[in-house]
């Protein structure tokens, strides 16, 4: 079945430390998203790709970091330097133009 | 001007009745218009989308209505189920496929 994978369901991350949440889709897209949920304000974009080896930031990429070297690979590194990182995190792809988007489960992220 | 505003933010209705939400939009570049569907601790699917060049789409108990002219587009889903039960959210994007995302309506439907 094609679509987009996410893991781990659920981060835990220490004072100072970084996390890499993966997401990997077998759907041949070619553009990438990342966003950020929280509750009762949407969805908001994190970063996004169009192609390999390039990618933008979005409206809140303070704190974030990513890289797009494979075409189906898109992780999403929340640095220490994000300040307020819990949050439900879902990764989205797009083929191209005005198409949906289809988003994977989700990555819960928690302070410990 | 990239905000698109939603209402109302949580919605109650009986099984079998009509579940309306709203949104309004300010940039007139967008020309897709997309609803997704959110269950708890699972992404977004997408419902129903429409474009401007139609005032209404219709898919099962889920009908889009769209007013150009107004800025605004709304999701009606007749005889609702408690299986309709989730969050909704309607977006906008323009030709670079960002979507920008309303705030979401929680709709619980009573049996």
């Amino acid at each position: 079945d094609g679509g987009i994978t996410q893991s781990p369901k659920y981060l835990f991350r220490k004072e100072g430390q970084n996390v890499t949440l993966s997401c990997e889709q077998n759907l041949n897209h070619d553009a990438m998203y990342w966003y950020r949920q929280d509750p009762g304000q949407g969805l908001r974009l994190i970063y996004y790709s169009q192609i390999v080896n390039d990618f933008q930031k979005g409206d809140i990429a303070e704190g974030y970091s990513v890289s797009r070297e494979k075409k189906e690979s898109f992780p999403l590194t929340v640095t220490s330097a994000q300040k307020n990182p819990t949050a439900f995190y879902l990764c989205a792809s797009l083929q191209g133009g005005n198409q949906p988007q289809h988003f994977g489960d989700g990555t819960r992220l928690s302070i410990l | 001007q990239q905000q698109v505003k939603q209402s109302p933010q949580s919605l109650i209705v009986q099984k079998g009745g009509i579940s309306i939400i709203n949104c309004a939009y300010e940039n007139t570049a967008f020309d897709y218009f997309p609803w997704y569907q959110q269950f708890p601790g699972k992404g977004p699917a997408l419902l129903i989308a429409i474009r401007p060049d139609v005032s209404e789409k219709k898919e099962g108990r889920f009908t889009i209505s769209f007013n150009k002219s107004a800025k605004q587009f709304s999701l009606h889903i007749m005889d609702s189920q408690p299986g309709d039960s989730a969050t909704y959210f309607c977006a906008a994007s323009g030709n670079t496929g960002k979507l920008i995302f309303g705030q979401g309506t929680t709709l619980q439907v009573k049996p």
